[in-house]
């Protein structure tokens, strides 16, 4: 059973530029998240989409944006990049019901200079 | 609100030596609690997770921890120490309304392991 893959591993952008980050969850996973992590802020929940409606939201500018497709692949977007947007960006597959947990990607490790 | 202290930024352990990794939580619902590990440039993977029952849940790895309902603590711990478990360490806790998978994570414990 293929894993999260997310797509790209790494990305370099400039400030002011957008960029979009894929990830596609386990089979038959319905939930994706999304977390950011940094060095000074840890890990952090940015949003959690499940069955292409966005069940849960964490305290990002509106400038981070999600959607679920129905395949149940996930993008996540950020417009007008900042320099503190570099961070590891991490998803994470679950089947949306039950107690059970999540499972993370590789991540993204995104650069904006 | 849900939150999750994890107690020494870095610890570090003889190879051998009984690793203890400390987590204390808050939440005002019944937890759900997870310890998971992240190596240099790669996501988490999960080494053990309490939800309902048995309070001492054991892992991969040989790690196991145990919930503490009175003293909010859901430590991670491990005999002997391998030279492969050096890693940052992550505790984190979600609530147990159904189907929400928002975790609120710790800050991490980075373990160096001494030969």
């Amino acid at each position: 059973k293929a894993g999260v893959t997310q797509t790209p591993r790494y990305l370099i952008k400039t400030r002011g530029q957008q960029v979009t980050l894929s990830c596609s969850p386990i089979s038959g996973h319905r939930s994706v998240s999304w977390y950011q992590q940094t060095p000074g802020q840890g890990l952090q929940f940015l949003f959690e989409y499940f069955s292409e409606t966005q069940r849960n939201k964490g305290n990002f500018p509106g400038r981070f944006s999600g959607r679920q497709f129905s395949n149940s692949r996930s993008e996540m977007n950020v417009s007008t990049l900042e320099l503190g947007d570099s961070a590891l960006y991490l998803c994470a597959s679950s089947p949306g019901t039950g107690n059970t947990e999540a499972f993370f990607g590789q991540g993204t490790r995104l650069t904006v200079v | 609100a849900q939150s999750v202290t994890q107690l020494g930024s870095h610890v570090s352990v003889s190879e051998g030596a009984l690793v203890l990794l400390r987590c204390n939580y808050s939440s005002s619902v019944p937890p759900y609690l997870f310890w998971y590990v992240q190596y240099p440039n790669q996501g988490l993977q999960l080494l053990l997770k309490y939800t309902t029952g048995a309070t001492l849940v054991k892992g991969i790895n040989g790690f196991e921890a145990e919930f503490k309902k009175s003293e909010t603590s859901f430590h991670l711990t491990k005999p002997s120490a391998h030279m492969s478990d050096a890693a940052e360490y992550f505790c984190a806790v979600s609530g147990t309304t159904s189907g929400t998978y928002k975790y609120i994570f710790g800050t991490g414990t980075r373990l160096k392991v001494l030969a």
